[in-house]
């Protein structure tokens, strides 16, 4: 199984900061990953594809990056409804895995 | 619209049984492969199963190999989750998401709690 590990757990930072976010695997996964956001009591949506591909409605502050095992969601300047919990999420290989979140919340 | 609605969930005690379903509209449904995704109350998204888009192919993580099985009907455009031998981990909400063309989840339901508990 691909365990992805997600860093940091928790991004404290203030409306208008740059949020980078890490997302590691433990093999390749090629470009086969995604982000998805998570506010509470709602379900995820996707945010990127293939690793740096915007989903359809996405702004574009935000932008993904990376092949292989290192990836990065970075999110150019913090609007107040981007603070929630970020999934990194890869279909290179069944079973099919997330890293475990990192929230994004307000300094 | 696109939509997926899910069902059933409920409280059950354990080694009880419930099935859940997703009911799709807005897209073609049997265009497209589905997957079930859970989350345990205050817990991360874990990628329980999913189907291919005529039903021939299906994938479980191995905590419910056995013990879960997916399926659909495309022509009422619903997919299920028939869980047997439910076990305590197993509480969790459960979304029905669509696969997408991008290959990735690209539409969620507001998902169904299931509760196993004596």
């Amino acid at each position: 199984e691909i365990v992805l590990t997600q860093s940091p757990d928790t991004l404290s930072l203030s409306p208008g900061e740059r949020a980078t976010l890490s997302c590691r695997a433990s093999q390749s996964v090629g470009r086969y990953l995604a982000w998805y956001q998570q506010k509470p009591g709602q379900a995820p949506r996707l945010l990127i594809y293939d690793a740096s591909n915007r989903a359809t409605g996405i702004p574009a502050r935000f932008s993904g990056s990376g092949s292989g095992t290192d990836f990065t969601l970075t999110i150019s300047g913090l609007d107040p409804e981007d603070f929630a919990v970020y999934y990194c999420h890869q279909r290179y290989q069944w079973p099919r895995t997330f890293g475990q979140g990192t929230k994004v919340e307000i300094k | 619209e696109v939509q997926v609605v899910e069902s059933g969930g409920g409280l059950v005690q354990p080694g009880g049984s419930l099935r859940l379903s997703c009911v799709a509209s807005g897209f073609t449904f049997g265009d497209y492969s589905m997957t079930w995704v859970r989350q345990a109350p205050g817990k991360g998204l874990e990628w329980v199963s999913s189907i291919s888009e005529r039903g021939g192919d299906s994938y479980y993580r191995d905590s419910v190999k056995g013990r879960f099985i997916i399926s659909r009907d495309n022509s009422g455009n619903t997919l299920y989750l028939q869980m047997n031998n439910l076990r305590v981990e197993d509480t969790a909400n459960y979304y029905c998401a669509r696969r997408g063309w991008s290959g990735a989840m690209d539409y969620w339901g507001q998902g169904t709690l299931v509760t196993v508990s004596s």
